[in-house]
């Protein structure tokens, strides 16, 4: 199975962007690219996902590398709601979560 | 209300027991998954199930089993609770559609201590 590796932990600024990368440089070509989130005491929550191109939604922006092997949820303007564990999940069927990135966010 | 709703919340159970967790959802989705979190870890896969008559294992099944009651209900069993199964558990739900990229929704969890 494909693998993400991801920084054990973050800290950002209240209203500054964030930036939080995910190396997958054993990617097939089949695999969707999903970010998920977990707040504190509550179950993961979807994120964003993209294949090839970046994407954008009201949460996130998603920038995948032209060569796929790596990937950035970027929080425009994070807030302190923001703070949770972020989870860079490569899917051909299964969800294969790692230990993903803990943000901070100050204030 | 809650989409995905799990019960009990948190149960405290000795060794031996069986133990039965609940999920029901409201989504209408076919399909449905059982994870377990443990401290500093990620979600790992239990059991999923993507319609009634379908019933598969994930990841780590040993010592799990499932039922799937009705489409809006699917139930984790631990036939008999030993303390390495203290865990966080999860169950989620998905529409149709391929796998790869849909969305899943989760339930609050349940807490199982097991001593």
């Amino acid at each position: 199975d494909a693998k993400t590796t991801q920084p054990n932990s973050m800290e950002s600024n209240e209203e500054e962007p964030v930036h939080l990368p995910c190396n997958h440089s054993t990617i097939s070509g089949t695999d969707y690219i999903h970010w998920y989130r977990q707040l504190p005491s509550q179950g993961p929550e979807y994120v964003i996902h993209g294949l090839t191109s970046n994407v954008n939604n009201r949460m996130a922006s998603l920038a995948i590398a032209e060569d796929r092997k790596s990937s950035t949820l970027i929080l425009h303007r994070a807030t302190l709601r923001d703070a949770a564990v972020y989870y860079c999940i490569l899917r051909d069927g299964d969800m294969r979560f790692g230990a993903g990135t803990r943000l901070t966010v100050k204030p | 209300d809650a989409d995905v709703t799990q019960t009990p919340r948190n149960r405290i159970t000795k060794t031996g027991k069986r133990i039965m967790l609940e999920c029901s959802q409201t989504k209408g989705h076919d399909r449905m998954y059982w994870y377990r979190q443990d401290p500093g870890l990620g979600l790992r896969l239990i059991y999923y199930s993507f319609d009634v008559k379908d019933i598969n294992k994930g990841e780590i099944s040993d010592g799990y089993s499932v039922s799937r009651q009705a489409q809006a209900k699917f139930s984790l069993s631990l036939e008999s609770a030993i303390p390495n199964q203290t865990a966080l558990y999860f169950c989620a739900t998905s529409d149709r559609g391929a796998s790869s990229y849909n969305e899943q929704f989760f339930g609050p969890g349940t807490r199982l201590t097991v001593l």
